[in-house]
């Protein structure tokens, strides 16, 4: 099993709202990642977690802010987003431990609008 | 330095037709090679894989080969669908730093009936 699961699937928010969007995965792997994704371009990398701790941050602006609670949950809180994060934020997860473990695995994506 | 090059788009085929999108990449040592696919509406799908020269990585009627000498990893598959349309993305993961992802612009293909 490759599973990845996000939620909410869409999400839709002012620009003084706080939301988080969630992902999951139990596969065991120990790296996760946010990308973000606009409208017909590829992914994006935001953040990277390896063993639950933030390893790689892509100079991503304070109102995105990570949050790996245990090795199977990444959640990415949103705080005074502008209209120009609307985008597509997927989740993504990649087995550390294992060989190589070189394939990351993606979620369906939460489809975000800010308006 | 690491990167993708993919064929442009749209693709636009008849069903049953033989595709072929173009991917070669730049890259240190030996890479890992990915296509993923997005539908329309989802997130992106492991189409398929090959971590070494000459490794053809095969799924749903997909193929590609690893060709080291020409640094290529070109999408094929012999007869299209309608359910095949979906945007493509060819990626490489470096051989140290696998947390880097890189990818292609991505190829749109659309298949008609």
């Amino acid at each position: 099993d490759t599973e990845v699961t996000q939620t909410p699937k869409h999400l839709v928010m002012g620009m003084t709202n706080k939301k988080s969007l969630k992902c999951e995965q139990h596969m065991g792997h120990r790296a996760m990642y946010w990308y973000k994704q606009k409208a017909k371009k590829p992914p994006e990398l935001m953040f990277v977690y390896s063993y639950e701790k933030l390893s790689i941050n892509e100079s991503v602006p304070s109102r995105f802010s990570p949050e790996c609670p245990n090795s199977s949950l990444l959640n990415l809180h949103l705080h005074a987003l502008q209209p120009e994060d609307s985008a597509l934020y997927l989740c993504a997860s990649r087995d550390w431990t294992s060989g190589r473990g070189e394939t990351q695995y993606f979620g369906p994506g939460t489809r975000l609008l800010v308006l | 330095g690491n990167s993708v090059t993919q064929m442009e788009g749209p693709v636009t085929l008849s069903e049953e037709a033989f595709l072929t999108i173009n991917c070669t990449y730049t890259a240190t040592g030996y890479p890992s090679l990915f296509w993923y696919v997005q539908y329309p509406g989802e997130g992106l799908q492991l189409l398929l894989k090959a971590t070494k020269a000459d490794d053809k990585g095969s799924n749903k009627g997909f193929e590609a080969t690893y060709r080291k000498e020409t640094t290529s990893f070109h999408l094929e598959k012999g007869s299209v669908q309608v359910s095949d349309s979906a945007v493509y993305f060819c990626a490489l993961t470096p051989q140290t730093g696998a947390n880097n992802l890189f990818f292609g612009t991505g190829t749109r293909l659309t298949v008609i009936p």
